[in-house]
Formats: structure tokens, C-alpha cells, sequence
């Protein structure tokens, strides 16, 4: 069963740190996201991105933050002087074109110390 | 923008009992209405969906009410087993050719007792 794969599963960084988030989508996927869940806390949309450019962002989602699809199979997110709050699991997810489930990978756990 | 509210926040039951969660929301333009399931340490996954068109959807144990009028939509799940057990957010979403921005509910803990 086809399924989006994230890396790392878990990352460390120190305060200050770039870090990118990676993500490969479904193959024939053509809408993705990125979502956040601060520990114990609801599931937060951070970003939509379809045919090259950012579709919809949360209020989250600030100059700190940024989206890329560098090739034709990987979606990053980058996430430039990280600060403690933004300690949390990063899911992406994809969905098909004209479909509405969305399929979340099991997540990136950031940890900014 | 859309707020998803969320009830009970945790729901213990036991096995073979049914358990029901509620949801409501705040923006009539929603039209796409998913429920997920996260087990710990994994992502959500999509257990059933509902489009704005259709007032009940059933897959199995698993049904899905919505009331437009009322912005509110339910997860019912009978004969629960304690594999049911897990965290179930309920979501809101303007989903046209895509699943769309989906806001999430603050989620409810599901304890199936055996």
C-alpha cells in the first residue's frame, strides 16, 4: 500500500539551528501539506502546496518557515533559527488530485533544546 | 477562520460497548468532514469521511453522522474492541478538488476496557 515516508524520525537541534524536515509523498500525489501537533496538543495545519507554489498557510507558518519541492519526489519543510517552541511532531500529507483523503506519514519528532 | 470543538476529551468504555464522539463546527462554507485515528508514536489516519452532500456514512463498526443545520457531525463506533483504543480527532476542511486546509479538534482518548 502506497504510503508518504518522513525523515528523520526524530531530530535534535540546538536553539538557533536551521533544520529541514523531509517528506516523500505518494507518487501520483499532486497536493501536499505540513502539519504540526505540539505534545498533547490538536493537529495544526502549517502549509498547503500545489504545482510549485504555497496554496494556503496558517498564521504559524511565518518568515521562519518555508516549503520546497526540489525534485520530482521530495517536499521539505525548512525551518530557519528554530526556537524551543517549536518543539513538536511535523506531519506531512499528500493527496490525489480531484481526491479528498489526505494520507499523513508517521512524522518528524523535533526536539530544540 | 474555522474552530472545531471536540467532546468528550477522553471516553473509556467497555468492550462490545458502543462509544460516540461528538464535533462541531464554526464555518458553513466546510464541506469535507474526515475523523482520524492516532495510535502512539504514529500519524493520523483517516478512519472515515463525510462530505457536506450526505447526513450518514457507515464502513463496518464505524458511522459518521453530519448535520449541516446544526454544524455538527459525529463518529460512532459499535462492538468496540480494545484495538479501538486511540486517540480520534475529528476534522473540518473546504475540500473542492482537494482534502483542503483541515482544522483538527483537540482529539478525544478512546480506552476500550477488555
Amino acid at each position: 500500500e502506497p504510503e508518504v515516508t518522513q525523515t528523520p524520525s526524530h531530530q535534535v537541534t540546538q536553539m538557533g539551528q536551521e533544520v529541514i524536515l523531509r517528506c516523500v509523498p505518494i507518487s501520483n500525489h499532486l497536493y501536499f501539506y505540513w502539519y504540526r501537533q505540539i505534545l498533547g496538543q490538536k493537529v495544526e495545519f502549517l502549509v498547503s502546496f500545489y504545482n510549485n507554489e504555497i496554496s494556503e498557510k496558517s498564521e504559524i507558518f511565518d518568515d521562519q518557515f518555508s516549503v520546497e519541492r526540489p525534485d520530482g519526489s521530495n517536499f521539505t519543510l525548512k525551518i530557519r533559527s528554530t526556537k524551543l517552541e517549536d518543539s513538536a511532531m511535523y506531519f506531512c500529507a499528500s493527496s490525489a488530485p480531484r481526491g479528498t483523503e489526505a494520507f499523513f506519514g508517521q512524522g518528524t519528532r523535533l526536539t530544540v533544546v | 477562520g474555522e474552530n472545531v470543538e471536540q467532546h468528550p476529551s477522553t471516553l473509556s468504555v467497555q468492550e462490545g460497548d458502543s462509544a460516540v464522539i461528538k464535533c462541531t463546527y464554526s464555518d458553513s462554507a466546510s464541506n469535507y468532514f474526515p475523523w482520524y485515528k492516532q495510535e502512539l508514536g504514529k500519524g493520523p489516519q483517516l478512519i472515515i469521511d463525510i462530505r457536506s452532500n450526505v447526513g450518514e456514512k457507515k464502513d463496518q463498526r464505524i458511522a459518521v453522522t453530519l448535520n449541516k443545520t446544526a454544524k455538527h457531525f459525529s463518529l460512532h463506533i459499535t462492538e468496540t474492541q480494545p484495538e479501538d483504543s486511540a486517540v480520534y480527532f475529528c476534522a473540518a476542511s473546504v475540500g473542492n478538488t482537494n482534502a483542503g486546509k483541515s482544522t483538527f479538534g483537540d482529539g478525544t482518548t478512546l480506552t476500550v476496557k477488555p
